[in-house]
């Protein structure tokens, strides 16, 4: 079974710049999240997505950080403009039902 | 609001030594708690699951504890490898389904 895949896998940007990761989830996973976590902390959850509509995005920072799932499937999470500390690891993961969450590699990003 | 503290933030072993893990938290309503291994520049790996109902589970090497009436959670690693130098994450999902995670233990095992 693939796992989750991410894409890419490090990116580096100036601040002010715009930024869009991509995340394929397991297949015939229905919920989807992005998480953002910074170095020496935990994972913070920015938005869920169940099929292509959102449960949860209390914690994204809807000014600068965007996130669309068509079709239930892939989805996209886009910052614009970046900050110095959007600087993060920023880690899709995905579910088949509400109990274990499956995680990509990640994309680590600069913001320089 | 519910917290969880992970301590110590770093440890360092040498090899062959058992150990143990830490994990804290502050509201007893969970459903579950998940002990995740990090390694650097890659994903997370769940490593063993406890639902809020179990006492421990069992995989290997790893065993982890959950008292849900004191907070705790404790991950024991038997005879440490240098393949288990790594960062381990405990989350613990909420009555609101969401995984709240502490900020993880930096595990250095010395050959």
């Amino acid at each position: 079974e693939a796992g989750v895949a991410q894409s890419p896998r490090y990116k580096i940007i100036e601040k002010r710049q715009s930024v869009a990761f991509w995340c394929n989830p397991i297949s015939g996973h229905a919920t989807l999240y992005w998480y953002q976590q910074i170095l020496g902390q935990g994972p913070k959850l920015l938005i869920q997505f169940q099929n292509n509509g959102v449960v949860d995005d209390s914690q994204l920072p809807k000014d600068r950080f965007s996130a669309e799932r068509l079709k239930g499937v892939d989805s996209t999470l886009k910052i614009q403009p970046a900050k110095l500390e959007d600087s993060a690891v920023y880690l899709c993961a995905s579910s088949l039902d509400q109990w274990e969450q499956y995680f990509g590699p990640g994309t680590r990003l600069t913001v320089t | 609001k519910q917290e969880v503290t992970q301590i110590p933030a770093a440890l360092s072993v040498p090899e062959g030594e058992n150990l143990v893990l830490n994990c804290s938290f502050t509201d007893s309503a969970i459903y579950n708690l998940q002990w995740f291994r990090q390694d650097p520049g890659k994903g997370l790996t769940s490593l063993l699951l406890i639902q809020s109902s179990q006492r421990e589970q069992t995989s290997g090497r790893l065993n982890a504890s959950l008292d849900k009436s004191s907070g705790r959670s404790t991950l024991y690693i038997a005879a440490s490898q240098p393949g288990d130098s790594a960062t381990y994450l405990c989350a613990v999902k909420d009555s609101n389904y969401q995984l709240i995670w502490g900020a993880g233990t930096k595990l250095i095992i010395k050959p």
